[in-house]
């Protein structure tokens, strides 16, 4: 079904330390989401880009989260200094247009100790 | 409160049985989606709705945005079908954000 692919597929990461994922869009898509399960199954919308462009970001991800979608390059999302809060299911999406049917990868799952 | 809800949370069906999934919104929904959520967390996209319905195999859904609800039915359930299902919303106010509804977790039984 999808040919969104994220990784790693977990991640451990201890309080305070910077912890990174990656997603390639499927090809060809030019719109990618991030979104925050946790884990009672609570979606969060942290942030979009049209190609390398942000259109939208949440308050939270202008404070610990970064994140980018350089070309040619894996999109990334970056938490500066993780917190226990922070541990959830991260999904990645891409789209041809806007939220026009959404392709989502597998997740990486962080948890933060 | 709840911008999208959903239910049953949770559903146990025999394998060869119908059911149906419901979500209502409190937001001005102009697109739904529904999603099933496999054991490995992956999200598979079932359907992509304007007001409407659409089927699939032995899945169906309708989206009515006047009466602000979609549903999500199953005939014939079979094992593999088992999972959580997730609607989720476009909303007028922000074209950028999806609304995902709680999820309905679908076990199908021998």
């Amino acid at each position: 079904n999808s040919k969104v692919i994220q990784t790693p597929r977990y991640l451990v990461k201890g309080q305070g330390q910077k912890a990174k994922m990656r997603c390639i869009p499927e090809k060809g898509h030019p719109v990618v989401f991030w979104y925050q399960q946790n884990k009672n199954n609570e979606f969060k919308f942290l942030i979009n880009f049209q190609n390398q462009e942000v259109l939208q970001q949440i308050d939270m991800t202008e404070k610990r989260f970064s994140a980018e979608c350089p070309s040619n390059s894996p999109c990334s999302l970056e938490i500066q200094s993780s917190e226990a809060g922070d541990s959830a299911l991260y999904l990645c999406a891409s789209s041809l247009v806007g939220n026009e049917r959404l392709f989502f990868g597998h997740g990486t799952k962080l948890s933060v100790l | 409160g709840d911008k999208v809800k959903q239910s049953p949370s949770a559903l146990s069906l025999q394998e060869g049985t119908n059911s149906a999934l419901r979500c209502n919104f409190s937001i001005a929904a102009t697109t739904v989606q529904w999603f099933l959520q496999n054991p490995r967390g992956s999200l598979i996209n079932l359907f992509y709705l304007v007001p409407g319905t659409k089927e699939n195999g032995r899945l169906k859904s309708a989206f009515d945005s006047k009466e602000s609800y979609s549903t999500l039915h199953i005939r014939d359930a079979q094992l593999e079908d088992s999972g959580t299902y997730f609607c989720a919303a476009e909303a007028r106010s922000n074209y950028n954000v999806l609304y995902f509804g709680s999820g309905t977790k679908l076990t199908v039984e021998p």
